[in-house]
């Protein structure tokens, strides 16, 4: 079973502060690195699939970097609003396990 | 609309009645699986699936079995139910292994 850690735990941030979290996955054999955002009482949803060492994706006023080499990923939200408030799930996919491990989430609440 | 569909969402049981719950896609992937969320822990693997009539286990397999008979759907079987098996279930769905996940609505279960 792979070792996917996420920190913090849990991030309480005012409405316009720009924030990031970080994800740590094992580098070697790796393929894919996910993240998800999980709001209470939804399903996980996509945000980003990036696989190239130093890919960075954006989609709005988040986005995500990739370092496949020392084994992280930083996820940013710039300028953050009470609807960004969700858990940020981050999943690293072993070329070798052949399988997705997810790491147990940053929770964001983001106040008005 | 592309989704994947779980039921029943909300069940309470009784320790050793058996139950289904069951998941379908109409996303034609190949790929299906199977996860519980518990508080303080990730998303944890139970069953997945490359294909039809094609089954394996996951990081957590005990006391659960699954088929795929058809392509589109995945159900998970709890032949007795136990206490510890009390979660919320996600099934999700992807055109490959390490491709985005399309998750359902999740299943709540309870066991007394």
């Amino acid at each position: 079973i792979l070792n996917v850690e996420q920190s913090p735990q849990s991030l309480h941030v005012q409405e316009g502060d720009s924030t990031n979290f970080t994800c740590s996955f094992p580098s070697s054999n790796f393929y894919a690195l996910h993240w998800y955002r999980w709001e209470t009482a939804k399903s996980p949803e996509a945000l980003f699939v990036m696989t190239l060492n130093g890919d960075e994706k954006k989609k709005g006023r988040i986005s995500a970097t990739l370092n496949t080499k020392e084994g992280y990923s930083y996820l940013y939200i710039k300028g953050s609003q009470p609807e960004d408030s969700a858990t940020y799930l981050c999943a690293s996919y072993s070329g070798s396990a052949r399988q997705l491990t997810f790491g147990s989430g940053t929770q964001l609440t983001v106040l008005p | 609309e592309a989704q994947v569909t779980q039921n029943p969402r909300y069940l309470i049981t009784v320790t050793g009645k058996k139950l289904t719950v069951t998941c379908s896609q109409n996303m034609n992937h190949e790929y299906m699986s199977w996860y519980r969320q518990d508080p303080g822990l990730g998303l944890r693997q139970i069953y997945y699936s490359m294909n039809v009539e094609v089954t394996d286990k996951g990081d957590v397999p005990e006391g659960y079995k699954v088929s795929r008979k058809e392509k589109r759907n995945f159900p998970l079987i709890l032949e007795s139910p136990s206490p510890n098996q009390t979660s919320l279930y996600f099934c999700a769905s992807s055109f490959t292994s390490a491709g985005e996940l399309f998750f359902g609505e999740g299943s709540r279960l309870t066991v007394l």
